[in-house]
C-alpha cells in the first residue's frame, strides 16, 4: 500500500460527458502528479501541483483540468470525453517539489469512454 | 529536457534464467535514474534508484542496475527470475539541478515462463 488513494477505481461513461477523478496523497506529501497510461502511448505526464499551486504541465489537453485543494487532495476533471480518453489515470505524490524523483503511485482510475 | 528509451517492449524469459532489461537516456544535465515496477492491476512502485556514488545499485526483489555514463545507459538485471517477477518495468529519468519533471520510458513487459 503506497498510501496514495484514488477514486473511483473504475468509471464507464459516454462520449461528451464529464468526469472527476480524485486523489488523496500520502500523509505529509505536498506534491501531486497526474499521469495517463494508455496502451499506445505509455505513461504520459499530465500535470503536477505543489502545495496547492500548479508546478509543471505536460501533455494535458485543454479539455482536462486539475486542482489541488488546501487539504492537499487533488482532482482531475476530464470534459467533452472522447473514445481516445479511455485510459488508466494515475495519481502520484512525493514529499518535495519533485527533485527526489521518488514518486508514490495510487492504484489508478480506469476510465472507459463508450 | 530528458528522454528515456526502453529498447524492448516485451521480454520473455524462462523461470530461474537471468534477465536484462535495457534502458538508455538522453539529457543535457546530470541525471538521477530510476526503475519502477507495475504488477498487474496495481500502480507503479519504486524498484531502485541511482542518485550518485556507486554506479551499481541494488533494489528490492534481487534486482540491480548499473549506471553507465559513457553509454548513457541504466540497464536492469536479475540473475534468476521468478514467476512473481512477471510485471511491467519502467525506466525513468530526472534531471538534477533546478526543477525538472520525471520522464518515464514506455515500459518493458517481462513475461516469466514456467
Amino acid at each position: 500500500d503506497s498510501g496514495v488513494t484514488q477514486t473511483p477505481k473504475h468509471l464507464i461513461t459516454a462520449t461528451g460527458q464529464r468526469v472527476t477523478l480524485r486523489c488523496s496523497p500520502r500523509s505529509g506529501d505536498l506534491s501531486v502528479y497526474w499521469y495517463q497510461q494508455s496502451l499506445d502511448q505509455g505513461l504520459q505526464f499530465l500535470i503536477q501541483y505543489y502545495n496547492g499551486e500548479e508546478r509543471a504541465k505536460g501533455n494535458i489537453l485543454e479539455r482536462f483540468s486539475a486542482q489541488q485543494f488546501p487539504d492537499l487532495h487533488s482532482e482531475l476533471n476530464l470534459s467533452s470525453l472522447e473514445l481516445g480518453d479511455s485510459a488508466l489515470y494515475f495519481c502520484a505524490s512525493s514529499v518535495a517539489s519533485g527533485n527526489t524523483g521518488e514518486l508514490f503511485f495510487g492504484e489508478g482510475s480506469r476510465l472507459t469512454v463508450l | 529536457a530528458q528522454s528515456v528509451t526502453q529498447l524492448d517492449s516485451q521480454v520473455p524469459v524462462f523461470e530461474e534464467a537471468p534477465v536484462e532489461l535495457r534502458c538508455n537516456y538522453s539529457s543535457s544535465v546530470s541525471v538521477y535514474l530510476f526503475w519502477y515496477v507495475q504488477y498487474p492491476n496495481q500502480g507503479l512502485q519504486l524498484l531502485l534508484k541511482y542518485l550518485s556514488g556507486s554506479t551499481l545499485v541494488k533494489g528490492i526483489n534481487g534486482f540491480e542496475a548499473e549506471f553507465n555514463k559513457s553509454q548513457t545507459s541504466f540497464h536492469l538485471r536479475k540473475p534468476s527470475v521468478h514467476i512473481s517477477d512477471t510485471a511491467e518495468y519502467f525506466c525513468a529519468v530526472l534531471g538534477s539541478g533546478g526543477y525538472q519533471k520525471v520522464t518515464f520510458g514506455i515500459g518493458t513487459k517481462l513475461q516469466v515462463i514456467p
